[in-house]
């Protein structure tokens, strides 16, 4: 089967660094996406991996690893407007149009 | 800047009307998807089209419809709305090569009474 694994919630300190992981077993493997979703709203694009290794943006990172199944989503410098759910999504190869989704992380920010 | 759009924000429709959902985008990207969200059920895939006409049924095809007449614009239909729709409808499109991320649009949260 077709699967991704992601915490439910999280909560973190403001000004903190905060680590999101995502492990997936799929069929087949064309990439992995992060998006960031506020309550309320569409999700919106953060990071795409598709090589092994760390891809930094700011003060958001996401790291891969192929062989592991594996990838997280790093927030540093925490504020309060990181507070959102983040999803993670894998492109599959066998039908490299679809993504398939994770049920998101709930990121909570406190002050 | 992308920019997918829906027709509404906000829908509350009737059990057994026929509803009317429509997304466009101006980025002329080949790929559409339609998607509903749920709480705790994350996102869903209704249908996707990767060309005008061509429609592919997602994981839960079953109370849909779909049309793609023309390359900016993807419609979803439901042909008799059921209480078990009421959920918010995510459209999304992407271009048919390169990383092949999604961009949404706002969304409509549909009520079914």
């Amino acid at each position: 089967g077709q699967n991704i694994d992601q915490p439910t919630e999280m909560t973190a300190t403001e000004g903190a660094i905060v680590q999101i992981n995502c492990t997936y077993q799929t069929s087949g493997f064309n990439g992995l996406f992060w998006y960031q979703q506020h309550a309320g709203e569409a999700p919106t694009f953060l990071s795409y991996n598709v090589l092994d290794g760390l891809e930094e943006k700011g003060r958001f990172s996401s790291f891969l690893s192929r062989s592991k199944g594996y990838s997280y989503l790093l927030l540093k410098e925490l504020q309060m407007k990181d507070s959102a759910s983040y999803l993670c999504a894998v492109l599959n190869a066998g039908n490299n149009r679809k993504l398939i989704w994770g049920l998101g992380t709930s990121l909570a920010v406190n002050p | 800047d992308v920019k997918v759009t829906q027709s509404s924000r906000y829908l509350v429709k009737r059990t057994g009307e026929k509803v009317f959902l429509e997304c466009v985008q101006d980025m002329d990207h080949e790929n559409m998807f339609w998607y509903r969200q749920d709480p705790g059920l994350g996102l869903r895939l209704i249908y996707f089209s990767y060309d005008v006409k061509m429609k592919e049924k997602g994981d839960i095809p079953e109370g849909y419809s779909v049309s793609r007449e023309k390359k900016e614009r993807f419609s979803l239909i439901l042909e008799s709305a059921s209480t078990n729709q009421t959920s918010m409808y995510l459209c999304a499109s992407s271009w048919d090569r390169g990383a092949r991320e999604q961009f949404f649009g706002p969304g409509t949260r549909l009520t079914v009474l």
